[in-house]
């Protein structure tokens, strides 16, 4: 089935470690995108890529990173430098494009808390 | 920054009534998206509209955008429990094409 897939669903951190979330799609969608909710919040945009091997800044990219070596997916990686990390991760993909349908597909979220 | 603002934050009605949900945003766009997103799910896309559309419609869902207002609203009719959701509009703007979202619309419909 075609989709996007996030893992893990839940995630514990400790203060001072690194941790990554995971994100793959085989939609063939250029554009990719990481965003955070926090509880009664809307979606902040972390990052977003367009094409392998680029991606832009967001809102709120301080404390995050990520890459994208393959189409197919784009982890973030949550560092030390994010003092508040707990909140609701969503990924998500769509085509780009001035004609382009650009509904975006989305995982099913990675719950991160800090320990 | 947010790009739209959703009006109201939480609305509550009853089982059968229309539920009607507005949405601004702030710069001029390429195609203005509604999404659901059920308690601790990840956003499902509901319906796409584009700047040279007024109105759109799919199924039980109206969508109307105004550009000179940069404003759009969602009506869903006959509402059923299992609207039961958060409603959230998002925007791609020509030569940016990141998809920004608004705060969200909280609809609990009453049985």
């Amino acid at each position: 089935d075609g989709g996007i897939t996030q893992s893990p669903k839940y995630l514990f951190r400790k203060e001072g470690q690194n941790v990554t979330l995971s994100c793959e799609q085989n939609l063939n969608h250029d554009a990719m995108y990481w965003y955070r909710q926090d509880p009664g919040q809307g979606l902040r945009l972390i990052y977003y890529s367009q094409i392998v091997n680029d991606f832009q800044k967001g809102d709120i990219a301080e404390g995050y990173s990520v890459s994208r070596e393959k189409k197919e997916s784009f982890p973030l990686t949550v560092t030390s430098a994010q003092k508040n990390p707990t909140a609701f991760y969503l990924c998500a993909s769509s085509f780009i494009g001035l004609d382009m349908n650009t509904e975006a597909f989305f995982g099913q979220g990675t719950r991160l808390t800090v320990v | 920054s947010q790009q739209g603002e959703e009006d109201p934050q939480a609305l509550s009605i009853q089982e059968g009534e229309n539920a009607t949900m507005n949405c601004s945003y702030k710069t001029s766009i390429n195609n203005l998206q509604w999404y659901r997103q059920n308690s601790g799910r990840g956003l499902v896309h509901l319906i796409l509209i584009r700047s040279n559309e007024r109105e759109k419609h799919s199924g039980r869902l109206r969508v109307t955008l105004d550009t000179s207002k940069k404003s759009s609203s969602l009506l869903i009719t006959a509402s059923r429990a299992a609207d039961t959701a958060s409603y959230f509009c998002a925007t791609d703007s020509f030569g940016n094409e990141k998809l920004t979202f608004g705060t969200g619309t909280r609809l609990t419909i009453i049985p």
